[in-house]
């Protein structure tokens, strides 16, 4: 009875290539994040849907493009991939807005080589 | 935007004894303030939150503390137990910030049986 849950939990690739992750969360919730945490575990939000719709886009590359095609999931595509992009990458969801209890899913660890 | 500060960024304690978090944050309009606690390998998990009408708040061995008028709020782990070592992350949100969260640096709490 996973609530929030991520796939793959673990990806490594080389620099260049285009990958994705997905998430999907089963507590019926409106709101779905995707956030970045890095080497010193740093958390920073990276995108927020709302019922499917972007509400925060966060300063990040353009080679990252969230998809959410309906409200349980939020997928993340990485393109051209490079070293910097490795980090743990956390999707998240919470009942109406952020002032509400975030769920966090267990990550996937990306190490780009 | 945002900028919440937290401190220590490494806290020891023997167990049984009190353990205390502080985190100040920039924005005047932030209303919101979770705390959560991140175990090895783990998704973040909140533990205890704060609403800026509220001054203090408890939930068993866990108490927060907000200072809206200096900025700060505060995390106090009593009677610490060895399953309290995790990272532990405040949070600020305000419909100023965009409505999202934002982090502070985290602080790893090992509770020394």
């Amino acid at each position: 009875d996973t609530a929030v849950s991520q796939t793959p939990k673990y990806l490594v690739t080389q620099m260049g290539n285009d990958k994705s992750i997905k998430c999907e969360q089963n507590l019926g919730h409106d709101t779905m994040y995707w956030y970045k945490q890095d080497s010193k575990k740093f958390l920073k939000i990276m995108f927020s849907y709302n019922n499917k719709e972007l509400i925060i886009n966060e300063t990040v590359p353009n080679r990252f493009s969230p998809k959410s095609p309906d409200k349980a999931h939020l997928n993340l595509h990485i393109n051209s991939l490079e070293l910097g992009d490795s980090a743990v990458y956390f999707c998240a969801s919470s009942q109406g807005t952020v002032k509400e209890t975030q769920y966090f899913g267990p990550g996937t660890r990306l190490l780009v080589l | 935007g945002e900028n919440v500060e937290q401190h220590p960024s490494t806290l020891s304690v023997q167990e049984g004894d009190s353990a205390v978090i502080k985190c100040t944050y920039s924005d005047s309009a932030s209303n919101y303030f979770p705390w959560y606690k991140q175990e090895l390998g783990k998704g973040p998990q909140l533990i205890i939150d704060i609403r800026s009408n509220v001054g203090e708040k408890k939930d068993q061995r866990i108490a927060v503390t907000l200072n809206k008028t200096a900025k700060h709020f505060s995390l106090h782990i009593t009677e610490t137990q060895p399953e309290d070592s995790a990272v532990y992350f405040c949070a600020a949100s305000g419909t100023a910030a965009g409505n999202k969260l934002t982090f502070g640096g985290g602080t790893r709490v090992l509770v020394k049986p």
